[in-house]
């Protein structure tokens, strides 16, 4: 089964928005990663974050992860409508073998 | 570098069929993972492979196998193909980095099952 869990399923918001989504996860980790992806294509990787940091940034995004509740969050500022896509979390459980969120749907409208 | 490719994007089989589809990994990447994914079930692992040597498995039947060739390159096989196969089959290769590893994803493939 997936470990990690989305919140929300599903997001809309206004161009120049701010985007927040949340990841739960259930067993220790090494890294989680985000990676978005556009309608029907492959993931691309947007930031990992190692078990002990506790906040990343990488342009508008910004990542925090808490391992003490094992969760991560997403934060994408001052969205745009290009940022429109699915976005999923990943943890690495045990060594190279993944493990998916279920996904935050984010469409922004211009 | 160029990016992870699959082959074929697209296709069509039907029930019963067998299938292979291809990936080629990022230049120097010794890792392959396959993953499907399907609306109702997200993105699940199948495999991965590491120096032509299975290294990890999901939870699949066995109609699902695969093999990696020692220029990394590394295909998937579906045997008896059913209803329910019907799905997008990522290829991701892996760069081990000091925080785990960090994996790139191809395209991947749309496989129809009619």
């Amino acid at each position: 089964s997936q470990q990690g869990e989305e919140d929300p399923q599903a997001l809309s918001i206004q161009e120049g928005e701010n985007a927040t989504m949340n990841c739960s996860y259930k067993t220790s980790i090494n890294n989680l990663q985000w990676y978005r992806q556009n309608s029907g294509r492959g993931l691309v990787h947007l930031i990992l974050i190692r078990s002990n940091e506790r906040e990343k940034h990488s342009g508008r995004l910004r990542v925090t992860l808490d391992t003490s509740k094992k969760s991560s969050s997403l934060l994408i500022t001052a969205s745009r409508a290009a940022d429109t896509a699915s976005y999923f979390c990943a943890t690495d459980a045990a060594g190279n073998q993944f493990y998916f969120g279920t996904g935050t749907s984010l469409t922004v409208i211009p | 570098k160029a990016g992870v490719t699959q082959t074929p994007r697209y296709l069509i089989k039907t029930r019963g069929q067998q299938v292979t589809l291809s990936c080629s990994p990022i230049s120097g990447h010794r890792s392959v993972s396959w993953y499907q994914q399907t609306p109702g079930q997200g993105l699940q692992f199948l495999f991965e492979y590491f120096s032509e040597t299975q290294r990890n498995k999901g939870n699949f039947p066995g109609r699902f196998s695969g093999r990696q060739f020692s220029n990394s390159r590394s295909e998937m096989n579906v045997s008896t193909l059913e209803l329910g196969d019907s799905a997008l089959y990522l290829c991701a290769s892996s760069l081990f980095l000091a925080s785990g590893y960090e994996q790139y994803f191809g395209p991947g493939t749309r496989l129809t099952v009619t």
